[in-house]
């Protein structure tokens, strides 16, 4: 079964600074990889997603990842953050042949005045 | 608004008692989802509907626990006789379509305190 790592557990970055959160993932294909996000008291609201194609991709909020699959990793990107994106992250894999999708632990983002 | 719904948003038991949640998807989709969140941790998948049919089960979801989505429309998930490890976000997500790539659109979750 697939499974995902989020190595880090609370990032602090400053507003305007450029953030990169994590993401690994193990799954002998082609997985389909999910961003998602958290705000408090809020429901996931999917970002990005991966499933075949250009490995670059784009999302919503200025957001993108990039599939690399020498390194099994799923990286979110953005270039300035902004204080409303304070909130939890969590990446996710899915596959073809089930559907049960993992999710990592999710990473805290804080976000310095 | 026509997001994914749940009630009650809070529910507060003691140990042994049985509880029920309720879950309202987006009104097309034929797709729906139980997930659990313990604090720290990502939500855990437990189990999802076809239509009106259970078609995957986690080994997470003991005999304690059930659901149900009698027509196809909103879901219950049942637990029997609480225990304190059972507390927990409980979250539920519907998609249109048949293949697990297709975006979950999730409920705000109901919090469960098992005293």
């Amino acid at each position: 079964a697939q499974s995902v790592t989020q190595p880090d557990i609370h990032i602090t970055v400053s507003e305007g600074a450029s953030l990169e959160l994590r993401c690994n993932y193990s799954y002998g294909a082609t997985p389909y990889l999910f961003w998602y996000v958290q705000s408090p008291g809020q429901g996931l609201q999917l970002l990005l997603k991966y499933f075949s194609g250009d490995t670059l991709v784009q999302g919503i909020k200025g957001f993108e990842a990039e599939f690399k699959r020498s390194q099994s990793s799923f990286n979110l990107r953005k270039p300035s953050v902004h204080w409303s994106d304070a909130a939890e992250y969590f990446c996710a894999v899915g596959a073809p042949n089930n559907n049960d999708m993992r999710f990592g632990a999710g990473t805290r983002l804080t976000v310095k005045p | 608004d026509t997001g994914v719904s749940q009630n009650p948003r809070h529910k507060i038991t003691k140990r042994g008692q049985n509880v029920t949640f309720r879950c309202d998807p987006i009104s097309e989709h034929n797709r729906l989802y139980w997930y659990r969140q313990t604090l720290g941790q990502g939500p855990e998948f437990l189990t999802y509907f076809q239509n009106e049919a259970q078609l995957e089960k986690s080994r997470l979801l003991s005999d304690r626990f059930s659901a149900e989505r009698p027509k196809g429309s909103f879901s219950t998930l049942e637990i029997q006789r609480t225990e304190q490890g059972d507390s927990a976000m409980y979250l539920c997500a519907s998609s249109l379509g048949r293949g697990s790539y297709n975006e979950q659109f999730f409920g705000p979750g109901t919090r469960l305190t098992v005293l």
